[in-house]
């Protein structure tokens, strides 16, 4: 069965700084996908950022890139110049044509004024 | 497009009696997705449904849970029994099974007392 492992329960960023958010998966797949979602306090799961694994260049969007490392099963994301309104619970997920959305544990993001 | 809509957005019950969640996924997409979110047990898929069709329910708990699509624009959760431990916030979510992530509504926080 495919895992998701977000080891670093919390994290925290000064404001304008930059945060890497850590994830590892292991699988037996060679194509699938994985996600970094949001989760604000208003609890809505919003997508971030989603990389192809058949795709070697690391996916970005606006201030959220990723570092994919598929050897080493790793999927880490980067937010540049954090705001406030990045504070948000971040889950890593995976998903490949012979099963759903499978989510890591989560990292609660606290942004400091 | 208004995204994927539940009702009730939360929702206080008595133990024993019956609960149903809805979901109204978006238009055009071909599959749906149900979740539940616990702090002891992270996000967990229940059932997904392809074209109305449901594909997978290993992840429904037990016999109290039953979920239904009986048209491309509604969904029903629904609990019978239930019970304290079914506390829990949850999630629907809408895609294209032929594409990967989904859109997720705002979740409906059960508590059942």
């Amino acid at each position: 069965a495919q895992t998701v492992t977000q080891s670093q329960p919390e994290m925290s960023v000064q404001e304008a700084e930059t945060v890497t958010l850590s994830c590892t998966y292991d699988t037996s797949e060679s194509d699938y996908y994985l996600f970094w979602y949001k989760q604000p306090p208003s609890r809505q799961m919003i997508l971030v950022i989603r990389q192809e694994a058949y795709k070697q260049q690391n996916a970005t969007e606006n201030r959220f890139s990723v570092n994919f490392q598929k050897a080493a099963k790793s999927f880490s994301l980067k937010i540049s110049d954090s705001q406030l309104g990045d504070a948000a619970m971040y889950f890593c997920a995976y998903e490949t044509s012979g099963s759903r959305l499978t989510f890591g544990e989560g990292t609660q993001l606290t942004v400091n004024p | 497009d208004a995204g994927v809509i539940q009702s009730p957005r939360h929702e206080v019950t008595e133990m024993g009696q019956e609960v149903t969640l809805r979901c109204k996924p978006i238009s055009g997409h071909n599959s749906l997705f149900w979740y539940r979110q616990t702090m002891m047990r992270g996000l967990e898929l229940l059932i997904y449904f392809n074209n109305n069709v449901p594909i997978d329910d290993s992840g429904m708990p037990e016999d109290r849970f039953s979920a239904k699509m009986p048209n491309a624009s509604f969904s029903t959760l629904k609990i019978q029994p239930s019970e304290p431990r079914d506390s829990a916030v949850y999630f629907c979510a809408s895609g294209d099974w032929e594409d990967y992530g989904y859109t997720f509504g705002s979740g409906t926080r059960l508590t059942v007392v």
